[in-house]
């Protein structure tokens, strides 16, 4: 299967641990995104990257979050001290933008469920 | 300012046509997107506008009108498996090459026999 891969698919956790989720992009893609999304929502932006460099973060994106993209290849998402309101259905979505950067379709991975206790 | 309208819930007839509405508002506005979503499944990819009229692809056709801020998705034929929600998503773009997709909240279609 070469998609958008996440790891892991659900996570339950307790409020004030730290959470750490993987994506791991088409291979050729060079832009990759982190979503939010809670029931009855569409997905909310939080992040992107275009290869190594973080382009963009919503303010949405507080202190607890931090992600990373070292390579520019696979990218990790981290929750520090996890609080319910964080519960949401965490989806990675990968891209090829070129030079004159036109609009990219962007490709879903399967998302990582969060749920905090 | 970002301002996305869609209908929260939809109902149509196996077999029938059905059509979503999406009205809106971004800065830097650089095309629209249209994605399926499944019940616990990632969005997945339907269809992208960037210049007026309608683009037809199979029993899916996505229409847009720039000047109006005005989108809809139109589905033929319907069938049981297309319940689900349609995720209306403009691309804002900032400058260069950095924007990225603002979704609505999407429309839950519900398809009965």
């Amino acid at each position: 299967d070469t998609g958008v891969s996440q790891d892991p698919r659900h996570k339950i956790t307790k409020r004030g641990q730290n959470v750490t989720f993987r994506c791991d992009p088409i291979s050729e893609h060079n832009r990759l995104y982190w979503y939010r999304q809670t029931l009855g929502q569409g997905p909310e932006f939080l992040t992107y990257f275009q290869n190594e460099a973080q382009l963009e973060k919503s303010r949405l994106l507080s202190d607890r979050f931090s992600a990373e993209r070292p390579k520019g290849s696979f990218s990790t998402l981290e929750i520090q001290r996890t609080e319910q309101g964080d519960s949401a259905m965490y989806l990675c979505a990968s891209s090829l933008v070129g030079i004159a950067g036109v609009s990219d379709t962007q490709y879903f991975g399967p998302g990582t469920r969060l749920t905090v206790l | 300012g970002q301002n996305i309208d869609q209908p929260t819930e939809m109902t149509a007839t196996e077999g029938a046509i059905v059509q979503i509405n999406c009205t809106y508002q971004t800065s830097g506005f650089n095309g629209l997107f249209w994605y399926q979503q499944h019940a616990g499944e990632a969005p997945t990819f339907l269809s992208y506008n960037v210049l007026d009229g309608l683009e037809e692809k199979g029993r899916f056709s996505s229409f847009l009108s720039r000047s109006k801020g005005y989108s809809y998705l139109l589905l033929k034929e319907l069938q049981m498996k297309d319940s689900a929600s349609y995720l209306c998503a403009p691309y804002e773009n900032y400058g260069g090459s950095q924007g990225n997709l603002i979704f609505g909240k999407g429309t839950k279609l519900s398809v009965k026999p």
